[in-house]
């Protein structure tokens, strides 16, 4: 069975602009959550979608948005890069949400943004 | 709120010696407790789980045990190689107030390995 995709597997981008990152979570995954990795803080969470609803959302600005379409794919955006918003960012998915049995998250490679 | 402390590294060992990697929480409810680890260049992969008090995780020579006493979640090794070099995560996952996945990363603590 195929593991989670990310893509782009490497960007870089201007401060100002906006980016569209995708991922595809292990195929009968419904859930799939969003991770920034950066050396200063560490793994932080930012938003985790379940049937194309958003279940939970981390402490980020309004900059970053995501979706969640109805094959599970998702998709998070981040408009007006700024320059700490250079990371690693991670999807992760799992069967389903909490209330159900099956809750490991699976993690994809990544996707790493550099904002210049 | 929920938190995870880690012991801060590098960790530098001798291969085949033994590992212990500190890793205690603060959750209310009763969190399920995972660690990750993290080989360069690559995303997390899911080491080991344990989902109440006293339940040991084990995979790959590694084990950790959900000690609710004492809020803590070990994780050791009996004789660690250098292909064990990595990043480690610990990680919660309350299942209290609410159905959600979000986990609550500790710092992770860099493993080196040497021959």
């Amino acid at each position: 069975k195929a593991g989670v995709t990310q893509t782009p597997r490497y960007l870089i981008k201007t401060r100002g602009q906006q980016v569209t990152l995708s991922c595809s979570p292990i195929s009968g995954h419904r859930s799939v959550s969003w991770y920034q990795q950066t050396p200063g803080q560490g793994l932080q969470f930012l938003f985790e979608y379940f049937s194309e609803t958003q279940r939970n959302k981390g402490n980020f600005p309004g900059r970053f948005s995501g979706r969640q379409f109805s094959n599970s794919r998702s998709e998070m955006n981040v408009s007006t890069l700024e320059l700490g918003d250079s990371a690693l960012y991670l999807c992760a998915s799992s069967l389903g949400h909490a209330g159900l049995s099956s809750y490991e998250q699976y993690f994809g490679p990544g996707t790493r943004l550099t904002v210049t | 709120g929920n938190s995870v402390t880690q012991m801060e590294g590098p960790v530098t060992l001798s291969e085949e010696a033994f590992l212990t990697i500190n890793c205690t929480y603060t959750a209310t409810g009763y969190p399920s407790l995972f660690w990750y680890v993290q080989y360069p260049g690559e995303g997390l992969q899911l080491l080991l789980k344990a989902t109440k008090a006293d339940d040991k995780g084990s995979n790959k020579g590694f084990e950790a045990t959900y000690r609710k006493e004492t809020t803590s979640f070990h994780l050791e090794k009996g004789s660690v190689q250098v292909s064990d070099s990595a990043v480690y995560f610990c990680a919660l996952s309350s299942r209290g107030g609410g159905a959600t996945n979000k986990l609550i990363f500790g710092t992770g603590t860099l493993l080196a390995v040497q021959p």
